[in-house]
């Protein structure tokens, strides 16, 4: 099963782009990537998936590689509200990690 | 709509008790799963049901059982409660599994938080 590899924590000023990267080299071809988000102790909330192409949706931007190997989710405008942790999960696999902390400072 | 509904919401078990986790989902989902979350960790998938009638292990089945009840309701039994199963558990329904797209898009559960002394 595809595995994916996520920074611990970032760090973004509200109002600032928030870049997360995730990466997932053992992807094979039909599988898709999926971002969900955890804030506080709630149950994870579905974020935006994609296969090959970018994808955006009113939450936020998926940008995929064109080896499809690595992904980065784009929030375009953080709020404190988009403090949670953000996990990268390939979509056969079922493996949440330990996510992305990403904290939003004013 | 509801989505997924987990009863109860917190529970407090001695060591050698045993208790059921509800779940229920109101979006005709074929699959449903149950993670278990302990602090400063992801989420580990406890068991998965495919579909009504199918169930299978996912990476920490050991002390657990789990019910496929109808198409709705998907249980999780603890027969003999441990401290190391003090956790916070999610239940989580998709349309279905190993499916393609907006398919496999999990929606979970408020969750159960669950103490064993």
């Amino acid at each position: 099963d595809a595995k994916t590899t996520q920074p611990p924590s970032m760090d973004c000023a509200e109002g600032r782009a928030a870049n997360l990267p995730c990466n997932h080299s053992t992807i094979s071809g039909n599988e898709y990537v999926y971002w969900y988000r955890q804030i506080h102790s709630q149950g994870p909330q579905y974020i935006i998936h994609g296969l090959k192409n970018n994808e955006t949706n009113e939450m936020a931007s998926l940008i995929i590689t064109e080896d499809r190997k690595s992904s980065t989710l784009i929030l375009p405008h953080a709020t404190l509200r988009d403090t949670a942790v953000y996990y990268c999960i390939v979509s056969t696999a079922l493996i949440f990690g330990k996510g992305t902390t990403l904290s939003v400072s004013s | 709509n509801a989505g997924v509904t987990q009863t109860p919401k917190f529970q407090v078990l001695k060591t050698g008790q045993s208790m059921t986790l509800q779940c229920a989902q109101d979006m005709n989902h074929n699959s449903m799963y149950w993670y278990r979350q302990d602090p400063g960790m992801g989420l580990r998938l406890i068991y998965y049901s495919a579909s009504e009638g199918t169930t299978d292990k996912g990476e920490v089945p050991n002390g657990y059982n789990v019910s496929r009840l109808n198409k709705r309701e998907f249980s999780l039994r603890l027969e003999s409660a441990a401290p190391s199963q003090t956790s916070v558990y999610f239940c989580a329904s998709s349309e279905t599994r190993g499916g393609y797209g907006a398919k496999n898009i999990q929606y979970f559960g408020a969750g159960t938080r669950l103490s064993v002394l």
